[in-house]
C-alpha cells in the first residue's frame, strides 16, 4: 500500500519568515494530494491541494509544489504569522474513493 | 448547513468492552470515511463508506467495523478494546460521486480512553 513521508516533524520560525514542510509517497498511482491544517484542539481543515496533472498550486501566502518523477511534494508558507500555528499533515490518494493516507504531520511554531 | 457531528464527543470504557460511535455527514455528502488519530501517527485510514457500501478498508483488525445507513449517517463499532485503541477517532463526509476524491470535512472527533 501507499507509504506517505512527512519531514520534519517539529518547525520553529520567526514570524515573516517562510516554512517548508516536504511529504514523499511510495505509489505512483497517487493522484491527489492535499494538506490540511489542524489548530489545537480543532479539527483538520484542507488549506490547499494539488493533483497529478499540475505541478504547483499557490494560494495567497501558500503553495504546494509536485515532482511525480521523485515521488515528494512540499508545502510553502511565506511570511508566517503566528496564526499559522499549528500541526500540517500531507496526504495522498488515487482515484478510488476517499482513502487518503496521511503523513505523521509537522507541528509548526511561528515565533512573534 | 450544518458541519459534520459526532457523538459522543468523549467516552472512556475498559479493557473488553465494545464501543459505538456515530457520525453524521454534511447534507448531501455520501461518502463517509473513519480515521484513527494518535500521537506521533498522524491520521490512520479505517474505512470508507459509499452508498451504504464500505468501498475501502484500510489495515485495522477485524475488531474494527462500521456501517452506513440509507440517510448516509455511519456508524463504526469496535469489540473487545485494548488500551491500543484510545485514540481520537475522525469522522469525515465529502461530497465527492463514485470515482473522485475530494476534500473531506472532518467532524470534532470522538475522543476514547480504554482503562
Amino acid at each position: 500500500g501507499e507509504n506517505v513521508e512527512q519531514h520534519p516533524s517539529t518547525l520553529s520560525v520567526q514570524e515573516g519568515d517562510s516554512a517548508v514542510i516536504k511529504c514523499t509517497y511510495s505509489d505512483s498511482a497517487s493522484n491527489y494530494f492535499p494538506w490540511y491544517k489542524q489548530e489545537l484542539g480543532k479539527r483538520p481543515q484542507l488549506i490547499i491541494d494539488i493533483r497529478s496533472n499540475v505541478g504547483e498550486k499557490k494560494d495567497q501566502r501558500i503553495a504546494v509544489t509536485l515532482n511525480k518523477t521523485a515521488k515528494h511534494f512540499s508545502l510553502h508558507i511565506t511570511e508566517t504569522q503566528p496564526e499559522d500555528s499549528a500541526v500540517y499533515f500531507c496526504a495522498a490518494s488515487t482515484n478510488t474513493g476517499n482513502q487518503f493516507y496521511f503523513g505523521t504531520g509537522t507541528s509548526l511554531t511561528v515565533i512573534p | 448547513k450544518a458541519g459534520v457531528t459526532q457523538t459522543p464527543r468523549y467516552l472512556i470504557k475498559t479493557r473488553g468492552q465494545q464501543v459505538t460511535l456515530s457520525c453524521s455527514p454534511i447534507s448531501g455528502h455520501r461518502s463517509v470515511s473513519w480515521y484513527q488519530q494518535t500521537p506521533g501517527q498522524g491520521l490512520q485510514f479505517l474505512f470508507e463508506y459509499f452508498s451504504e457500501t464500505q468501498r475501502n478498508k484500510g489495515n485495522f483488525p477485524g475488531r474494527f467495523s462500521g456501517r452506513q445507513f440509507s440517510n448516509s449517517r455511519s456508524e463504526m463499532n469496535v469489540s473487545t478494546l485494548e488500551l491500543g485503541d484510545s485514540a481520537l477517532y475522525l469522522c469525515a463526509s465529502s461530497w465527492t460521486g463514485t470515482t473522485n476524491t475530494g476534500e473531506l470535512f472532518f467532524g470534532e472527533g470522538s475522543r476514547l480512553t480504554v482503562l
